[in-house]
């Protein structure tokens, strides 16, 4: 069965960093991009990035480009999003997903607030 | 950027109803988008991928379609278990970009 779980929400304070992590199992992690989605409270969904299956290649939405980070660990199934300078309008549930988005992860919530 | 406009934000019916939501695309996608659902508290479920293929397990009652740079998901014989958000997502060109959603309610 392939799962997905996110950690390292939380609630931080603004201009702060976090780093999330979303454990993988079940398949192959190192045959799969790996990708990043956040939804804002009652918001809809926002496309961070992706990452394939080296590392050598990682995409992002221009706007965030410049906050966020996301890395992998294939040795330990493990992906990541570190994020720097964090705002209020950072505030969300941040999902992973596998390529494609067939399968996602239950989300984390993380919320910028002092 | 490519944008996704999704319309109707909000979609009452009534259940036994057939109902179609349907994104426009700024730019040729191709094929290249995938439908979800959303429930209250719960992740995004893929539904129809490839603009028109059912996913596993989803409902012979959804079916997606395309005209031009318009894409559709339709629900037959609407169902209680059906009322959620749905989005489109384009996977043709980075960034990758979803339509603003559409809540599908009991009229």
């Amino acid at each position: 069965e392939v799962k997905l779980v996110e950690s390292g929400g939380g609630l931080v304070q603004p201009g702060r960093s976090l780093k999330l992590s979303c454990a993988a199992s079940g398949f192959s992690f190192n045959d799969y991009w790996m990708g990043w989605v956040r939804q804002a409270p009652g918001k809809g969904l926002e496309w961070i990035g992706e990452i394939n299956q080296d590392s050598s290649t990682i995409n992002y939405t221009p706007s965030l480009k410049d906050k966020f980070t996301i890395s992998r660990d294939n040795a330990q199934n493990t992906l990541y999003l570190q994020m720097s300078k964090l705002g209020s309008e950072d505030t969300a549930i941040y999902y992973c997903a596998r390529a494609k988005f067939l399968y996602w992860g239950q989300g984390v919530m993380v919320t910028v607030s002092s | 950027d490519i944008q996704m406009t999704q319309s109707p934000s909000s979609l009452p019916a009534s259940l036994g109803d057939r109902v179609t939501i349907t994104c426009r695309a700024s730019q040729d996608i191709g094929n290249y988008l995938r439908w979800f659902q959303q429930k209250p508290g719960k992740s995004p479920r893929l539904m129809i991928y490839g603009a028109t293929n059912l996913a596993a397990g989803v409902p012979s009652r959804f079916s997606g379609s395309r005209s031009g740079s318009d894409y559709s998901l339709t629900i037959n014989s609407l169902e209680s278990e059906d009322m959620a958000i749905y989005y489109c997502l384009q996977h043709n060109e980075y960034p990758f970009t979803f339509g603003s959603g559409t809540k599908l309610e009991i009229k």
